[in-house]
């Protein structure tokens, strides 16, 4: 069975620009996770959804949106991009939202903003 | 917010224990976990704590959980080349939103 997958695996845009980020998750799981991870820090969450519903939003500003699709995919929108936006923005996967649900976390897409 | 603080660097020689160190201020999580990260790799959930647990073995792994303190440890034991990365403590919320550590990144020398 395939894992999380991302794409792209790099990206490099300017300021600006908006970006598009994809994540698959693990067959049969309904719930995806974004995370954005700046170098040296923890992951901090972005967003979940599950069932194609919004469940959480962190505390990111409204240039960043995210979607999932009925096939449970789901995008990462950032408009606007700011050098600040520079990080490992990672997917995470799990059957639901429960704590003892495991996230399965994807390989991430490494975005750089010049 | 809440706060998950982990100490940045540990360095120990091949085939002794590291113990990596997390703490953190709010305690209603069900469960406390350790990733680890490689390079060019994902999060990789390595084990978990129950919160009404004190201490859980895993082989070489023991976590320990001092709820009193809000202190929880990881102790790798016989550490290897491989276990070199960065870990982090991560706390679920509702919804089971993650909140992360810091990262201590676990340098082990041959």
């Amino acid at each position: 069975d395939a894992g999380v997958t991302q794409s792209p695996t790099h990206l490099i845009k300017t300021r600006g620009q908006h970006v598009t980020l994809r994540c698959s998750p693990i067959s049969g799981h309904k719930s995806v996770s974004w995370y954005q991870q700046v170098l040296g820090q923890g992951p901090q969450f972005i967003f979940q959804y599950y069932e194609k519903e919004e469940r959480g939003r962190g505390n990111f500003p409204d240039r960043f949106s995210a979607r999932q699709f009925p096939n449970y995919s789901s995008e990462l929108n950032v408009n606007a991009l700011l050098l600040g936006d520079s990080a490992l923005y990672l997917c995470a996967s799990s059957s639901g939202t429960s704590s003892y649900n495991e996230q399965f976390f994807g390989p991430g897409t490494r975005l750089t903003v010049l | 917010g809440e706060d998950v603080e982990q100490s940045l660097f540990l360095s120990v020689r091949e085939g002794d224990s590291s113990v990596i160190n997390c703490t953190y201020t709010d305690s209603s999580s069900t469960y406390l976990y350790w990733y680890k990260q490689e390079p060019g790799a994902g999060l990789q959930l390595l084990t978990y704590i129950f919160s009404n647990m004190d201490m859980k073995q895993d082989q070489r792994l023991t976590v320990l959980l001092n709820k009193k303190d809000k202190h929880l440890s990881l102790r790798i034991a016989d550490t290897q080349t491989g276990d070199s990365a960065i870990y982090f403590c991560a706390l679920p919320r509702a919804t089971n939103k993650l909140i992360f550590g810091t990262g201590t990144l676990l340098a082990v020398q041959p």
